[in-house]
């Protein structure tokens, strides 16, 4: 069974103080890992796709970086704006269209 | 457009009432998803429609009752919910995996948020 496991469940930053946020999975065979943000009550927003382990993305003070068996979101010099809600999912490279979920990283940036 | 659009943003209705959920997309995507999310938890798959047709149902009970007239459109019917029901209703559209695309990131709408009293 596909399994995803994010690090930590909540995080308080200063603004400014770098972290990361781990997100661990379980999948036979990936067709593709996702990080999405989301804002309490919205729709996730799509933040990246990582698809082979190696792969970096970056996007204003968030990168994504992929290995075989875990991502790292890491964010940079973070603003209070960007207290959200990060949510990984992977996508199974075999069997139905399904992502899985792992139950996200509650982030909270202090002024 | 790189938008799903779903209405209502906001639904309230009674144990007895019947409604429905929009959705609506025109990236092409041609598969479209329901998903239903309670505070803190995940989204949780409830169907999948693949070229249109109902490819997963991932166990939901008959109260709720998709529907996708087109491969723009994606609808959810609602009938004789229960105050559990209550969460936010998310929609989302991708391409079909495996068929030459290599983005297969699913886009969301900024869901309904159904409240059942």
């Amino acid at each position: 069974e596909d399994q995803v496991t994010q690090s930590p469940e909540a995080l308080r930053l200063q603004e400014g103080e770098s972290s990361s946020l781990n997100c661990s999975y379980t999948v036979s065979g990936l067709r593709g890992l996702f990080w999405y943000r989301q804002d309490p009550g919205k729709g996730p927003e799509f933040l990246f796709t990582l698809y082979s382990a190696g792969e970096e993305k970056e996007k204003e003070r968030l990168k994504a970086t992929l290995t075989k068996k875990e991502s790292f979101l890491h964010i940079t010099a973070p603003k209070p704006e960007d207290s959200a809600t990060y949510l990984c999912a992977v996508q199974p490279l075999y069997g139905n269209n399904r992502l899985a979920f792992g139950k996200g990283n509650q982030v909270v940036v202090i002024p | 457009d790189t938008e799903v659009t779903q209405t209502p943003k906001h639904l309230v209705m009674g144990m007895t009432n019947k409604k429905s959920l929009k959705c609506e997309q025109h990236m092409g995507h041609r598969a479209m998803y329901w998903y239903k999310q309670k505070a803190k938890k995940p989204p949780e798959l409830m169907f999948v429609y693949s070229y249109e047709k109902l490819s997963i149902n991932e166990s939901v009970p008959s109260r709720f009752s998709p529907e996708c007239p087109n491969s723009s459109l994606l609808n959810l019917h609602l009938h004789a919910l229960q105050p559990e029901d209550s969460a936010l209703y998310l929609c989302a559209s991708s391409h079909v995996p495996g068929l030459g695309s290599s983005n297969y990131g699913y886009t969301f709408g900024s869901g309904t948020r159904l409240t059942v009293v």
